[in-house]
C-alpha cells in the first residue's frame, strides 16, 4: 500500500501570506505521463473539493492563487496569498494505483 | 451539471446495518467507479472501496474489508455502501465520490453508532 505522508500537520497564518504544504509518497509516484496526485480543500459541513490534479494541473474554477508541483515521491501544494476562504484542511490523494486511492492525514490551515 | 445526492443522516445501535445511498444525474453512471471515503469525528479522508457500475464489481480497502458492502443500481442511477455490525468506530461522515480523479462528490451522510 502507497502511504502518504503531509507536513506540517497544522500551518498557522495570515490572510496574505504563502502557504506550502507537502506531501512525501512512500514509494515512487512516477509514470509515463503526469504524476497521479491529487489535491483536495475540505471545509467542515462540506464536500472535499479537487484543487490539483496529475500534480500540476488546477481543476476547473481553481484560482491560479493554487498551484502543485513536485514528482516521483515529493509533492508541493502553494497557495500564494491566503484569502479568507482558503483556511481549511488540505489533502493529498495518490491514483498511482489506480483504482485503489489513498489520501495523506491532511494539513490544517489555520488563522494565525 | 454532474449532482451526487446521498441519503439522509442516520442514527443507529451498535449492532445494527446502515445502508447509505447516493444518486446520481449529468452524467453517464456507468462511466465512472463509484468510490467511498470516510471521514471519523478529527480525523482525515479515509478511502473505503470503489464499485464499477457497469459490472458490479468491487474493491476495498484492507480495512473496510468484510463489514463494508458496495453496490450500484443503473436503473436507478444509483449507488449504495452498506455497513454491518455497527461498532461506535463507525461514527463517521461518508461521502460517494466519482469521476476521473474524484472530482465530483456527494454532499456527505453522517452515521452515528450509539447505544
Amino acid at each position: 500500500e502507497i502511504v502518504l505522508t503531509q507536513s506540517p500537520d497544522t500551518l498557522s497564518l495570515s490572510p496574505g501570506e504563502r502557504a506550502t504544504v507537502s506531501c512525501r509518497a512512500s514509494q515512487s509516484l512516477k509514470t509515463s505521463y503526469s504524476s497521479p496526485l491529487a489535491w483536495y480543500q475540505h471545509k467542515p459541513g462540506r464536500a472535499p473539493r479537487l484543487l490539483i490534479y496529475g500534480a500540476s494541473t488546477r481543476a476547473t474554477g481553481i484560482p491560479d492563487r493554487f498551484s502543485g508541483s513536485g514528482s516521483g515521491t515529493d509533492f508541493t501544494l502553494t497557495i500564494t496569498r491566503l484569502e479568507p476562504e482558503d483556511f481549511a484542511v488540505y489533502y493529498c490523494q495518490q491514483y498511482f494505483n489506480s483504482p485503489r486511492r489513498t489520501f495523506g492525514q491532511g494539513t490544517k490551515v489555520e488563522i494565525k | 451539471e454532474v449532482q451526487l445526492v446521498q441519503s439522509g443522516a442516520e442514527v443507529k445501535k451498535p449492532g445494527a446495518t446502515v445502508k447509505i445511498s447516493c444518486k446520481v444525474s449529468g452524467y453517464t453512471f456507468i462511466d465512472y467507479f463509484m468510490h467511498w471515503v470516510q471521514q471519523a469525528p478529527g480525523k482525515g479522508l479515509e478511502w473505503m472501496g470503489l464499485v464499477d457500475p457497469e459490472n458490479g464489481e468491487t474493491i476495498y480497502a484492507e480495512n473496510f474489508q468484510g463489514r463494508v458492502t458496495i453496490t450500484a443500481d443503473t436503473s436507478t442511477d444509483t449507488a449504495y455502501m452498506e455497513v454491518s455490525s455497527l461498532r461506535s468506530e463507525d461514527t463517521a461522515v461518508y461521502y460517494c465520490a466519482t469521476g476521473g480523479v474524484l472530482d465530483y462528490w456527494g454532499q456527505g451522510t453522517l452515521v452515528t453508532v450509539s447505544s
